[in-house]
């Protein structure tokens, strides 16, 4: 079973562009988390998600930030006009049942 | 407020010495407490879950309740165990993990 794959590894983007994350979930599993961590600091919740549904987006930034976990195909992260404080390494995890979580190799954003 | 501290940003032993990361929640009713493991380039794995109450590479973990604690050990560091460990505590509901701030443990020679 391969773990949760994340694509890209690396993205540098100038401000005001969009950066797109993608995240697919171990095979039977349909709950997906996101993550992001920001230098020396742990990771912060943002998101959670189950097919085609949002769950908890309470670590969410009201502005600029979405996701989506459609009913084909990964699940997406959408920074639209990605600012300098968006830097950081964005993580995904899923899980079968909601307890045990797996985690991806992370996405590193870079805007510059 | 839920809330997982790891007061040591760096623990630094030789090889042969005993380990402990100290990790403290703050959660009212029962927590479901984790550790998580993320070695030099290399993903976030699950090292250990409170509930199991296993030993996964001679590493041990008791939830003490009336501490409000977590501290992860092992009697014995072993070089392979450099890595960044953290706590995390599931959130009622099972929507998401809280994090401290990890440990980097390094072991010397």
């Amino acid at each position: 079973n391969a773990g949760v794959m994340q694509n890209p590894r690396h993205l540098v983007r100038r401000r005001g562009q969009e950066a797109r994350l993608r995240c697919s979930p171990m095979k039977g599993h349909s709950h997906v988390y996101w993550y992001r961590q920001l230098p020396e600091e742990g990771l912060k919740f943002m998101v959670y998600l189950q097919k085609e549904n949002i769950i908890d987006e309470s670590g969410m930034p009201k502005e600029r930030f979405s996701a989506e976990f459609p009913k084909e195909g990964p699940s997406i992260l959408r920074i639209q006009q990605v600012v300098r404080g968006d830097s950081a390494a964005y993580f995904c995890a899923s899980s079968r049942d909601g307890y045990e979580q797996y985690f991806g190799p992370g996405t590193r954003l870079t805007v510059t | 407020a839920q809330r997982v501290t790891q007061p040591e940003k760096l623990l630094s032993v030789f090889k042969g010495a005993p380990v402990e990361l100290k990790c403290n929640y703050s959660y009212s009713g029962s927590p479901e407490l984790f550790w998580y493991v993320q070695y030099s380039r290399q993903r976030l794995q699950l090292l250990l879950r409170h509930i199991s109450r296993e030993s996964i590479k001679g590493f041990t973990a008791d939830l003490n309740k009336g501490e409000t604690s977590f501290h992860l050990k092992k009697p014995f560091a072993q070089e392979e165990d450099s890595a960044m460990y953290y706590c995390a505590l599931l959130s009622g509901g099972y929507n998401k993990l809280i994090f401290g701030a990890g440990t980097r443990l390094a072991v010397h020679p």
